[in-house]
């Protein structure tokens, strides 16, 4: 079983609509949770990081966690051609005897004009 | 703003050359860690270091090695490159168990 897991898509979403992007995670005792964006030929770029159960909101991004269905999604609200990129789920999870950023394998979302 | 930077976006080299690629970080982080990236594979541990001279294992180590001798630099040595080493090479830094800043990463081809 992989410790983080995300559907690879892609998630096709017409221009301004809500994209919801999904993510579960295998340690329960995960603490830390963040969502990197990454272009094509680029390196991710964190864009939300998130601790506690609930919402966060930043700006157009919202992300939400539940640790006790070991659940974190990213909302990306009014969605345009420009966030068209791969979306990495990471978890601090516990991994061959320490903590680790262990990184999903990332859901491609694309945005239609 | 954490900034991480990578001694070369592109990099070309033939097989069994020596290949060096360097990271520095500007915000004092302790912890240092080079991935490679490969389409499908998604983000795969090569090595990685918690201190200075310090280096841990990751999880596909074979071919590589590192060196750590400042806080700020972490480089990864191909001790003789393969065909089967050409990949988007990602450097990253972090301070304690926290999230991870990349560098631009290095596009190695080898032919």
């Amino acid at each position: 079983q992989k410790e983080v897991e995300q559907n690879s898509g892609p998630l096709s979403v017409p221009e301004g609509a809500i994209a919801s992007l999904n993510c579960t995670y295998s340690d329960r005792g995960s603490q830390s949770f963040f969502w990197y964006r990454q272009y094509s030929g680029k390196s991710p770029e964190l864009i939300m990081s998130i601790y506690s159960n609930g919402d966060k909101e930043d700006g157009r991004f919202t992300a939400q966690l539940n640790k006790a269905s070991q659940y974190v999604s990213l909302l990306i609200r009014d969605s345009q051609p420009s966030d068209s990129a791969t979306y990495l789920c990471a978890v601090i999870g516990w991994m061959d005897s320490s903590y680790k950023l262990i990184f999903g394998s990332g859901t491609r979302l694309l945005v239609r004009p | 703003d954490v900034k991480v930077t990578q001694s070369s976006r592109y990099l070309v080299k033939r097989t069994g050359e020596k290949v060096f690629l360097e990271c520095v970080q500007d915000m004092d982080h302790e912890n240092m860690f080079w991935y490679r990236q490969d389409p499908g594979l998604g983000l795969r541990l090569i090595y990685f270091s918690y201190d200075v001279k310090m280096k841990e294992k990751g999880d596909i180590p074979e071919g590589y090695s590192v060196s750590r001798e400042k806080k700020e630099r972490f480089s990864l040595i191909l001790e003789s490159a393969s065909t089967n080493q050409t990949s988007m090479y990602l450097c990253a830094s972090s301070s304690g168990y926290n999230e991870q800043f990349f560098g631009p990463g290095t596009r190695l081809t080898v032919l």
